[in-house]
């Protein structure tokens, strides 16, 4: 079957580094998604990776390691409105999002 | 403001009531899509149109009944519901098209909650 793997809940201290890891099985792979989402609002787009190795964009980083089935969200420099929701989701054969659960990242002062 | 927007943010429907949530996009988008979202659940994709067309229907029961008008308007109409359906849903676009950047990158509006009982 296809799932994605990522922890329920973390807790970080603002200006520190976080990790965010997600495992994923599908059938077929077209790419691995993270999306943010603070209580309340809509999910937004954060970022894509189809190649192995780490894209990196202002203090948010995505790896993908194709051949472990697995990725992580990388955020430097935390600040208090980090704290949100991420969402792990991979694309699979037929450009369907199979989706995590979300991890649930506090940040604390 | 995510340019996808959603009304209302929050309904409370008994099981009896009919009610619809609606959907506007102001991207130029091709596809658009409504998903429920339920605490510590992922996502559940329940519909998706492309150019009008509905191309997934996720197995979803028929007392929720999607209608697309055009690229830019998306309505779910709901009708008779189960407790259990109280969730949140969300209502998304994309640019449409093949590929992953067509398909994936998805534009979400904020939701409607609703809460049937």
């Amino acid at each position: 079957g296809q799932n994605i793997d990522q922890p329920t809940e973390m807790t970080a201290t603002e200006g520190a580094i976080v990790q965010i890891n997600c495992t994923y099985q599908t059938s077929g792979f077209n790419g691995l998604f993270w999306y943010q989402q603070h209580a309340g609002e809509a999910p937004t787009f954060l970022s894509y990776n189809v190649l192995d190795g780490l894209e990196e964009k202002g203090r948010f980083s995505s790896f993908l390691s194709r051949s472990k089935g697995y990725s992580y969200l990388l955020l430097k420099e935390l600040q208090m409105k980090d704290s949100a929701s991420y969402l792990c989701a991979a694309s699979d054969s037929n450009y369907q999002l199979i989706w995590g659960a979300g991890t649930k990242l506090i940040i604390k002062p | 403001e995510t340019g996808v927007t959603q009304t209302p943010r929050h309904l409370v429907m008994g099981m009896t009531n009919k009610k619809s949530l609606k959907c506007e996009q102001h991207l130029g988008h091709n596809a658009m899509y409504w998903y429920k979202q339920s605490a510590k659940k992922p996502l559940e994709l329940m519909f998706v149109y492309n150019f009008k067309e509905q191309t997934e229907n996720n197995s979803v029961p028929s007392r929720f009944s999607p209608e697309c008008p055009n690229s830019s308007h998306l309505f779910l109409h709901l009708h008779t519901l189960q407790p259990e359906d109280s969730a949140l849903y969300l209502c998304a676009s994309s640019r449409g098209g093949e590929g992953a950047s067509g398909a994936n990158v998805l534009t979400f509006g904020a939701g409607s909650r609703l809460t049937v009982l």
